[in-house]
């Protein structure tokens, strides 16, 4: 079964700042991996996806995320941080055992926005 | 292109009874699947229907259903509520596999 380990409960940057946002996964093959952000009383809006080839993505809102194999990881990035961004991020990975498909979800990182 | 719409937005609901929540996806998807999202357990897959059939279940008790109508709208239902069922209920559409889109969500408060 599939897992995803979102190490950073609670992180506080100040605005202009870089910020990076980690994920980790377990899944056997190759996986779909996704960066969602939710805002207070929100649905979920996806940043930016991986299912293959390169291994740097970009996203939306200047967002960007590399896929690591070898480190099982898929870490969010982004050069400046503004105001805005302050909310909830959630890694995911999607996988698929013959016509079954789901995402399964890590617990979340909330990003807090200093001015 | 409309997306995910979810309704009611919020509910509130008293131990034992039941409640059933809509949710119509983009058009053209086919896939609907249902999460439940806890402070405390997060994001928990519930369910997943393609073309009116459920391909695909959470771990989640027999009190949990759902179905999927031929213009692809679904409805879930909670029997018999409980406390522990107070949760921001999402769906998410998707046209293919992979890439899931998802609406602001129903927030259930039983009391």
């Amino acid at each position: 079964a599939q897992s995803v380990t979102q190490p950073d409960i609670h992180i506080t940057v100040s605005e202009g700042a870089s910020l990076e946002l980690r994920c980790n996964y377990s899944y056997g093959a190759t996986p779909y991996l996704f960066w969602y952000v939710q805002s207070p009383g929100q649905g979920l809006q996806l940043l930016l996806k991986y299912f293959s080839g390169d291994t740097l993505v970009q996203g939306i809102k200047g967002f960007e995320a590399e896929f690591k194999r070898s480190q099982s990881s898929f870490n969010l990035r982004k050069p400046s941080v503004h105001w805005s961004d302050a909310a909830e991020y959630f890694c995911a990975v999607g996988a698929q055992g013959g016509s079954n498909y789901k995402l399964t979800f890590g617990k979340g990182t909330l990003l807090t926005v200093n001015p | 292109k409309a997306g995910v719409t979810q309704t009611p937005r919020y509910l509130i609901k008293t131990r034992g009874q039941q409640v059933t929540l809509s949710c119509s996806p983009i058009s053209g998807h086919r896939s609907v699947s249902w999460y439940q999202q806890t402070p405390g357990q997060g994001l928990q897959f519930l369910f997943e229907y393609f073309s009116e059939t459920q391909r695909n279940k959470g771990n989640f008790p027999g009190r949990f259903s759902g179905r999927q109508f031929s213009n692809s709208r679904s409805e879930m239902n909670v029997s018999t509520l409980e406390l522990g069922d107070s949760a921001l209920y999402l769906c998410a559409s998707s046209l293919v596999l992979g890439e899931q889109f998802f609406g602001p969500g129903t927030r259930l408060t039983v009391l």
